[in-house]
């Protein structure tokens, strides 16, 4: 069983939906991170969360630190928001641990 | 937060050659980490890269292989040695912004194809 559980692995959407992507942690950590992956491999930090609740634009990120769970929602979709979405849990040891990742693909 | 600049974008080799990634922070770090994401699949941590000593490599992952230079606290460079198809994947460095700081910065990443 991995370490950071990710749910779905492929997600698709139409415009304007609301979307939700899960994100399972089975260690101890120090933050958790959702990065935002475009298809020529570069990534994008969304949030960094220890506890509550950000949100950004459209992004709001929720963590559950007694469940070990967290979630990324997109409200109001968009064709550019078509990525993949990994979350990562930071240790307190500098590392980073990713999950798989979710494929979401929006259609207009 | 730093700015990274990752270079080469991409590049496609022949096998039994040898590849060498550079990435560039716009501030000083201590800390720089390499990462490979294969075909599919998660990142994986190859190294940490330290600026004065040795990189530490995960298990799994040599030096040999994979040689890392850490001449200064703002660049660092990754070979990707003797290179076979199964080497073919996205090669990332990131950089912790603040020791402690749990946030980190990411290259754009080097899409690599070996033929």
């Amino acid at each position: 069983k991995n370490e950071v559980e990710q749910s779905p692995q492929n997600l698709t959407a139409q415009e304007g939906e609301f979307i939700t992507i899960n994100c399972s942690y089975s260690v101890g950590i120090s933050a958790l991170h959702w990065l935002q992956q475009h298809p020529g491999g570069g990534i994008v930090s969304l949030f960094m969360l220890s506890s509550g609740k950000k949100k950004h634009g459209r992004l709001i990120a929720t963590i559950n630190i007694q469940e070990k769970h967290s979630s990324l929602h997109i409200t109001a979709s968009h064709p550019r928001d078509s990525a993949v979405y990994i979350c990562a849990a930071a240790l307190n040891t500098d590392k980073l641990i990713f999950g798989t990742g979710t494929r979401l693909q929006v259609f207009p | 937060s730093a700015v990274i600049s990752q270079k080469p974008s991409r590049d496609i080799c022949q096998r039994g050659t040898s590849l060498t990634i550079q990435c560039q922070v716009d501030s000083q770090v201590t800390m720089m980490f390499w990462y490979r994401q294969q075909p599919g699949q998660s990142l994986t941590l190859i190294a940490t890269a330290n600026q004065g000593s040795e990189a530490t490599y995960e298990s799994g992952f040599v030096i040999d292989k994979f040689p890392i230079s850490r001449p200064n606290l703002t660049f660092s460079t990754l070979t990707v040695s003797n290179m076979s198809p199964e080497d073919s994947s996205i090669y990332l460095c990131s950089v912790e912004l603040a020791r402690g700081s749990y946030g980190y910065t990411f290259g754009s990443g080097t899409r690599l194809t070996v033929v």
